[in-house]
């Protein structure tokens, strides 16, 4: 009955390496998001579907590249992984793509630690 | 007490006692704003919010209190309880924006 779950919650990696991290949520939520938390606990939004379409994009390499499958996943596949791509990745969805009026559920997060 | 350095501001408060965090945001324009909380291990989780026509709102236990004229933002924990211990995110959502921006965190420890 989890809202929002990401896998893998761990995942090590050697640099170099391309890697993918999957979320789905089943509140039958129109919009979900990506954040990235560094080691300072510095939340900050990389990207955002609303009905599988992308409508942010913030300034993010284009190693990562996120990808709606439908409505209810939002997967983020990462390229030529960095040391500095250590960190641990949050998704996110809200019924709507106005946070004013519709609550964001995070998901439990995966640290991601490149080696 | 409260310190401020290059780690994580924190807050040590005892079982039961009251606990302010505050927060200052940088954008004037911002119209809305949220107060997160976030565990050990988990995601954030939706506290409170306050629009910026209200300079108050109470929930259960806790308070928000907004200061437009110096851009400040606090939010008090009433008998708090080492179940309130987590890092406590403030953000804000400037007009024409749908997304919030997260301010810096606060750690709160809670000693029993």
């Amino acid at each position: 009955d989890t809202a929002v779950s990401q896998t893998p919650k761990y995942l090590v990696t050697q640099m170099g390496n391309d890697k993918s991290i999957k979320c789905e949520q089943n509140l039958g939520h129109d919009t979900m998001y990506w954040y990235k938390q560094d080691s300072k606990k510095f939340l900050k939004i990389m990207f955002s579907y609303n009905n599988k379409e992308l409508i942010i994009n913030e300034t993010v390499p284009n190693r990562f590249s996120p990808k709606s499958p439908d409505k209810a996943h939002l997967n983020l596949h990462i390229n030529s992984l960095e040391l500095g791509d250590s960190a641990v990745y949050f998704c996110a969805s809200s019924h709507q793509r106005d946070t004013r009026t519709d609550t964001q559920y995070f998901g439990p997060g995966t640290r991601l630690t490149v080696l | 007490g409260e310190s401020v350095g290059l780690h994580l501001p924190t807050l040590s408060v005892q079982e039961g006692d009251n606990s302010i965090i505050n927060c200052a945001y940088s954008n004037s324009a911002s119209d809305y704003f949220i107060w997160y909380k976030q565990e050990s291990g988990k995601g954030p989780q939706f506290i409170i919010d306050i629009r910026s026509n209200m300079d108050k709102r109470q929930g259960q236990r806790v308070t928000v209190l907004l200061n437009k004229t110096v851009k400040h933002l606090s939010l008090q924990i009433a008998a708090t309880q080492p179940g309130d211990s987590a890092v406590y995110f403030c953000a804000e959502t400037p007009g024409g924006s749908y997304i919030p921006t997260f301010g810096r965190g606060t750690s709160l420890i809670v000693h029993p």
